[in-house]
């Protein structure tokens, strides 16, 4: 079945550092979603992609689409402690199935 | 709007208990799913249904099952629990057609003894 590869599993950065996660299908994807979750919370929806080389951003992230539509990226610039939480992204391979990728776990230290 | 609402948020179950986890959204979406989320292991999906009378399975059905009588509920059913079910439920729709954002639920933590 497909599988969603996620790295790192852990980050911890020192506020105003940079951050990002990547993101690894092992099949060929519609289009990519990502979130983000909150510690305790649930998963709040951030951004979907794509296009092929699909480069999007919102303030200080930037969120990418690679070429062949199997892996993806957010980058968070200078990150800040309400950036803390878990970001996910979540491949769409056009058979309805949602499938999560193990995440990545970041912690700011102010 | 509600959004999703999932009940109840907190259960305790001994094993072999059967318990019902509840979804509901009130946003006419067509597609609705379950996902569990273990502490490494991200968010899996366990059954998703794309209408009123349609479900299939996702990555981790085994021990789940799922009915879609009415567009607003998707309701999760453990018949015997067990331990390795401990975890956080989510529930999560979307409007089909839409290829947009899945809406998710607050969770339900279910813990089996």
């Amino acid at each position: 079945g497909q599988q969603v590869m996620q790295i790192p599993q852990y980050q911890h950065v020192q506020e105003g550092e940079d951050f990002t996660t990547y993101c690894n299908s092992s099949t060929t994807l519609s289009n990519i979603q990502w979130y983000k979750q909150r510690p305790g919370g649930h998963p709040v929806f951030l951004i979907q992609l794509v296009k092929s080389g699909e480069v999007k951003k919102q303030k200080r992230l930037t969120f990418q689409f690679g070429e062949a539509k199997k892996n993806s990226s957010l980058h968070i610039t200078a990150t800040q402690t309400t950036d803390v939480g878990t970001y996910f992204c979540a491949a769409f391979s056009g058979t309805y199935k949602y499938i999560f990728g193990t995440g990545t776990r970041l912690k700011v230290l102010a | 709007n509600a959004g999703v609402t999932q009940t109840p948020k907190f259960q305790v179950l001994k094993t072999g208990q059967s318990m019902t986890l509840q979804c509901a959204q009130d946003m006419n979406h067509e597609y609705m799913s379950w996902y569990r989320q273990d502490p490494g292991m991200g968010l899996r999906l366990i059954h998703y249904s794309v209408g009123a009378g349609i479900t299939d399975q996702g990555e981790v059905p085994n021990g789940y099952n799922v009915s879609r009588s009415t567009t607003e509920d998707f309701p999760l059913r453990l018949l015997s629990a067990a331990p390795s079910q401990t975890s956080v439920y989510f529930c999560a729709s979307h409007k089909m057609g839409a290829a947009g954002e899945l809406f998710f639920g607050e969770g339900s933590r279910l813990t089996v003894l």
